[in-house]
């Protein structure tokens, strides 16, 4: 167990829908990621929340948005979902109140697939 | 933007041979990071090169750190099945702390018993 958890494991929805992954970060983390990986695809980086702002935007579409909330726990919104959209999302986490970096600490992933 | 670059993307090694890969950037970077995947699981931070030049040591790993502090390499020593995944390099992108890093594609390591 990363301290990171990720609901739900797996998700099977239908083209259009909309769909909502969450992460709890780690104790003490401030920063949440969330990630896209497709079919032996490298990590593509989506968008990254630290205390409650939004921090950096990656290659985020439209359809897609994200928040951190007070509880420092975030959601990934995917709407209008496509076929392309399926695959891994992860959330990591970082930035502890302590101030020292040890790495992202992911969580063990939502698997999307639309059909 | 700043791109990690990794090679190979793939790698098939005998047990107990030695395997390399590396990770070079467009730009000079603040640190790089190192992550492993195995199959279906998640990426699992395993260290972090901040000096110009730096070698770090895990076991049978040996990380490197370029002196220009552009390119990095991962070193296994006698491959184990338990070394097979996905080998990540990270370069920060952006300035300042805590900011989101750029991934390598990767290299799956496939290690033949």
């Amino acid at each position: 167990d990363s301290g990171v958890t990720q609901t739900p494991k797996h998700l099977i929805t239908a083209t259009g829908q909309r769909v909502t992954l969450r992460c709890s970060p780690r104790s003490g983390d401030l920063s949440v990621y969330w990630y896209q990986q497709s079919l032996d695809q490298g990590l593509q980086f989506l968008i990254q929340y630290y205390n409650g702002e939004e921090r950096a935007k990656g290659n985020i579409l439209e359809r897609f948005s994200a928040q951190q909330f007070p509880d420092l726990h975030s959601e990934l919104n995917l709407s209008s979902l496509e076929l392309g959209d399926s695959a891994l999302y992860f959330c990591a986490s970082s930035a502890p109140r302590t101030g020292y970096f040890y790495g992202y600490t992911f969580g063990s992933g939502t698997r999307l697939t639309v059909v | 933007g700043q791109q990690v670059m990794q090679i190979p993307q793939y790698q098939h090694v005998q047990e107990g041979e030695d395997f390399t890969t590396y990770c070079n950037s467009s730009t000079t970077l603040s640190n790089i990071q190192w992550y492993k995947q195995r199959p279906g699981g998640h990426p699992v931070f395993l260290i972090q090169l901040v000096k110009s030049g730096e070698v770090k040591k895990q076991k049978r790993l040996t990380f490197q750190f370029g002196e220009a502090k552009k390119n990095s390499s991962l070193h296994i020593t006698a491959t184990q099945t338990t070394d097979v995944g996905t080998y990540f390099c990270a370069g920060p992108a952006g300035s300042g702390g805590y900011q989101k890093v750029t991934f390598g594609i990767g290299t799956k390591l496939q290690v033949i018993p």
